[in-house]
């Protein structure tokens, strides 16, 4: 199971572009990236998913170097609204064994 | 993205007492159901792991006896937090499994034992 680091909090601005960038060293050939946002006393919502080079959505942008062991989440104009916390979870979402498994996540605020 | 329903959001409940959760998956078939518990400031922690139709499987230091998990349907589990007690106060949150390529989780549920 690839373990994931992250910055533990990440302080930004409205309107500026946040990048937070989670280490899986030991990803697997068939594993995905996928992004998660919480908000406190809720459940995690999908926001992007990826399995190399750059992928993008009406809400964030997913950059995957070469080598896969590594990623970086991209919020653009971020608001006081992006304020929560950001998880990076490694696997293959359809596999049989696979386990949503959590890392410490990375807390961002957002300040006025 | 699917819909995943999860009831009560919010409980507060007396110590000793039991409390049910439910997870519905609302346009999928889930094969299998994960339960977490997340503590304040804490990440979400994997209780148990559970598959339609047999015993669920549970993380090391999770009381199978404490929290019981059914999962009889393939759009409904079940976890009955059973003799609560104050520590057992946190955040529960189920995440069926469809078999895409994303997980899906519900809304969570707060639980207050008093």
């Amino acid at each position: 199971l690839a373990k994931t680091t992250q910055p533990i909090s990440m302080d930004s601005y409205e309107g500026q572009e946040v990048n937070i960038t989670c280490s899986h060293n030991n990803i697997a050939t068939n594993d995905y990236i996928t992004w998660y946002q919480q908000f406190p006393s809720q459940g995690p919502r999908f926001i992007i998913q990826g399995y190399k080079t750059k992928v993008t959505n009406e809400v964030a942008s997913l950059f995957i170097p070469a080598d896969r062991k590594s990623s970086t989440l991209s919020l653009p104009r971020v608001s006081l609204s992006d304020t929560a916390v950001y998880y990076c979870l490694v696997g293959l979402p359809s596999g049989g064994s696979y386990i949503p498994t959590f890392g410490r996540g990375t807390s961002l605020i957002v300040h006025p | 993205g699917a819909v995943v329903s999860q009831h009560p959001s919010r409980v507060i409940c007396k110590s000793g007492t039991s409390v049910k959760i439910e997870c519905r998956s609302l346009d999928f078939q889930a094969t299998t159901m994960f339960w977490y518990r997340q503590f304040p400031k804490q990440s979400l922690m994997l209780m148990a792991t559970s598959n339609e139709g047999s015993k669920a499987t549970y993380e090391q230091g999770v009381e199978k006896d404490k929290f019981l998990i059914n999962h009889a349907s393939l759009t409904l589990s079940t976890l009955t937090v059973t003799s609560a007690h104050p520590e057992d106060s946190s955040f529960y949150i189920c995440s069926p499994k469809g078999g895409g390529t994303e997980a899906f989780f519900g809304q969570g549920t707060r639980l207050t034992v008093v």
